[in-house]
């Protein structure tokens, strides 16, 4: 079963609008939580993450998230998108109370800016 | 920042051979790597965990004779697939991080293995 999901797997918007990418998880136990970006021909690159303390994280390029620990998510958001924003979104887990460093990922979402 | 060199972005071989791919840590101590795969449309698939110096840890299912990794120096990590078959392509992509178990990981621009 997949234990991270990303519901949306291409999301097409015009610049200026407003984006929400959906990521579940279900893993009972602790984690940490993060937004990976990939853009064409690039490595992964860290957008944010949360570890703990406020659930509404800030990260670069305008982008946020907020782990709703209820509802097993972390979705990415961003009220305004630009053109350069065109990249595949992964998102990410650590189950953190496991000890394990590695991060198990969803399936990506490619979001794709039209001008 | 941190770079992690893969290498090669792209190769193709044929069945039989095998293949190695490298994944170099430019300026700062890898202590531990990871190798991912990812099939199209898939998400990245954890394949091994390396500690430099140790035998590498693989997740269930993966072969560890075919998927040879060696960890021999904090700077350097590699990948054989041996005795290759179609089923192997797909692209590989490795993840190196320093010590400390929150410190971020970094990761490489991938290897794409077409086996012919």
């Amino acid at each position: 079963a997949q234990s991270v999901s990303q519901h949306n797997h291409h999301v097409i918007l015009s610049e200026a609008a407003s984006l929400e990418l959906g990521c579940n998880y279900s893993y009972g136990g602790t984690v940490n939580l993060f937004w990976y970006v990939q853009y064409p021909g690039q490595h992964l690159q860290l957008l944010l993450k949360y570890f703990s303390g406020d659930p509404l994280v800030k990260g670069i390029k305008g982008f946020e998230a907020e782990f709703i620990k209820s509802k097993f998510s972390f979705n990415l958001r961003k009220p305004s998108v630009q053109w350069s924003d065109t990249a595949e979104y992964f998102c990410a887990v650590k189950k953190s109370d496991t000890g394990r460093r590695a991060l198990t990922f969803g399936s990506g979402t490619r979001l794709q800016v039209q001008p | 920042g941190a770079v992690v060199s893969q290498h090669p972005s792209r190769v193709i071989c044929k069945s039989g051979t095998s293949v190695k791919i490298e994944c170099r840590s430019l300026d700062f101590q890898a202590t531990t790597m990871f190798w991912y795969r990812q099939f199209p449309k898939q998400s990245l698939m954890l394949m091994a965990t390396s500690n430099e110096g140790s035998k590498a840890t693989y997740e269930q299912g993966v072969e560890k004779d075919k998927f040879l990794i060696n960890h021999a120096s904090l700077t350097l990590s590699t990948l054989t697939v041996t005795s290759a078959h179609p089923e192997d392509s797909s692209f590989y992509i490795c993840s190196a991080g320093t010590g400390g178990y929150d410190s971020p990981l970094h990761f490489g621009n991938g290897t794409r293995l077409t086996v012919t």
